[in-house]
């Protein structure tokens, strides 16, 4: 349990799908990060939120939508992916962002598989 | 451009000692993180150094040089647990964590 809880963990959805991936953290931190992480590739930093403000959007397709709405929370919402989007999404929060030594604490992620 | 480097596996044999190597370059320096990551889990933290020297934690150790943009984890008396990636991420200037691939390590017994 490392305070950082995903659903669902394992999601299968068609091209033409709008589902919505859900993060809560539980320990009182201010920023929130989604990853994706795909097979034996880097960890790819997609979006950050510090005070609920988005600070960080890295050319991610318009496709993924991040939302959120308060510290607590945070939502990737997917529409019309590809099968290349496949790959593990990983919540995580900090207790900061833009701070050194500020540790990030990963939720267990959702595994999604476009079909 | 910003790069890390680490080796893509490593095997070791229970109770041994194992090194991985970890080099980067990065656009300003705020500090090095390890994760451990088992298959199909969240990374978990590890260590984070800062400054040049050995941290030691446990049957964990990490190291830094910042002069050689250089780190390593050594895990001392293996267990089979220890299979695992191990994931080197340094913070560059910007206090964004540069992720290399990871270092697949499998414990034989």
């Amino acid at each position: 349990e490392t305070g950082v809880t995903q659903t669902p963990r394992h999601l299968v959805m068609g091209m033409t799908n709008k589902k919505s991936l859900k993060c809560e953290q539980h320990l009182g931190h201010n920023a929130m990060y989604w990853y994706k992480q795909s097979a034996k590739k880097p960890l790819e930093l997609m979006f950050v939120y510090s005070l609920e403000e988005r600070v960080e959007n890295n050319s991610v397709p318009s496709r993924f939508s991040p939302e959120c709405p308060n510290s607590s929370h945070l939502f990737l919402h997917l529409h019309t992916l590809q099968p290349e989007d496949s790959a593990l999404y990983l919540c995580a929060s900090s207790q900061a962002q833009g701070r050194g030594g500020n540790t990030i604490y990963f939720g267990e992620g959702s595994w999604l598989t476009v079909v | 451009g910003q790069n890390i480097d680490q080796p893509t596996e490593m095997t070791a044999t229970e109770g041994a000692i194992v090194q991985i190597n970890c080099t980067y370059q990065t656009s300003g320096f705020n500090g090095l993180f390890w994760y451990q990551q088992h298959a199909g889990e969240a990374p978990t933290f590890l260590s984070y150094n800062v400054l040049d020297g050995l941290e030691e934690k446990g049957r964990f150790s990490s190291f830094l040089s910042r002069s050689k943009g250089y780190s390593y984890l050594l895990l001392k008396e293996l267990q089979m647990k220890d299979s695992a990636s191990y994931l080197c991420a340094p913070m560059d200037s910007n206090y964004q964590l540069i992720w290399g691939a990871g270092t697949k390590l499998i414990i034989k017994p």
